[in-house]
């Protein structure tokens, strides 16, 4: 079945340490994004690539990079984790453009202690 | 600033009744709407969307209407099911860019 896959599910890692969350579409979508949902906060952007090669920064970019390669797989780096990092993080792809939905994948569960 | 907001947290509704969740927006800029609905454990699914040049736009028991002189908009649920207890999220692209803005979401409980 087309979609996202995302790995992790679900992680605790240490402050200080460093974790790559994973991505991958096979939906040869154009446009790729990480979200992070906390309570009472909604959805809010990280990063995003309009295609490959490029990459943006959303609302709440400090504290991760990403990167990408190729069309399919969009990794998030937190690179020295913090508490504040605790959440759930929700990887999305769209065709491109403004007025097509975004897909998105089932989440990575991610506590930082 | 919060460009897309939805000012209530919850809601509860009984079977087969009407569902009317809101969501309000800043940015007169903002020409494409969309609907999600999250599942716990589950990435938000894609329901619904609307263009800023219509002003509803139905889907079987979901419609969605779009008043762009107040700046808002609402998805209709008719008949309610209790399977559509779930996060609903509000979201708009960023004008010119392909930055998808959510609101904080509601919470929808249908009661059997």
């Amino acid at each position: 079945i087309a979609g996202i896959t995302q790995a992790p599910t679900s992680q605790i890692l240490a402050a200080g340490r460093r974790m790559t969350l994973r991505c991958t579409q096979d939906m040869r979508h154009n446009a790729m994004y990480w979200y992070r949902q906390d309570l009472g906060l909604g959805l809010r952007l990280i990063h995003y690539s309009n295609t490959a090669g490029t990459t943006g920064k959303g609302e709440v970019p400090d504290g991760y990079s990403v990167s990408r390669a190729n069309t399919d797989d969009f990794p998030l780096t937190l690179a020295s984790a913090v508490p504040s990092q605790t959440s759930v993080y929700f990887c999305a792809s769209s065709e491109g453009g403004g007025d097509s939905p975004l897909h998105f994948g089932n989440g990575t569960r991610l506590t930082v202690t | 600033d919060q460009q897309v907001k939805q000012n209530s947290p919850s809601l509860s509704v009984q079977e087969g009744r009407i569902s009317i969740l809101n969501c309000d927006y800043t940015n007169s800029m903002f020409d494409y709407f969309l609907w999600y609905k999250k599942y716990p454990a589950e990435g938000p699914t894609f329901l619904i969307s609307i263009s800023s040049i219509k002003d509803k736009n139905e889907d079987g028991r979901f419609t969605v209407f779009l008043n762009k002189s107040a700046k808002h908009l609402s998805l209709h649920i008719v008949p309610s099911q209790p399977g559509d207890s779930a996060v609903y999220f509000c979201a708009a692209p960023s004008s010119g860019t392909y930055k998808y803005i959510f609101g904080t979401g509601t919470r929808l409980k249908v009661l059997a």
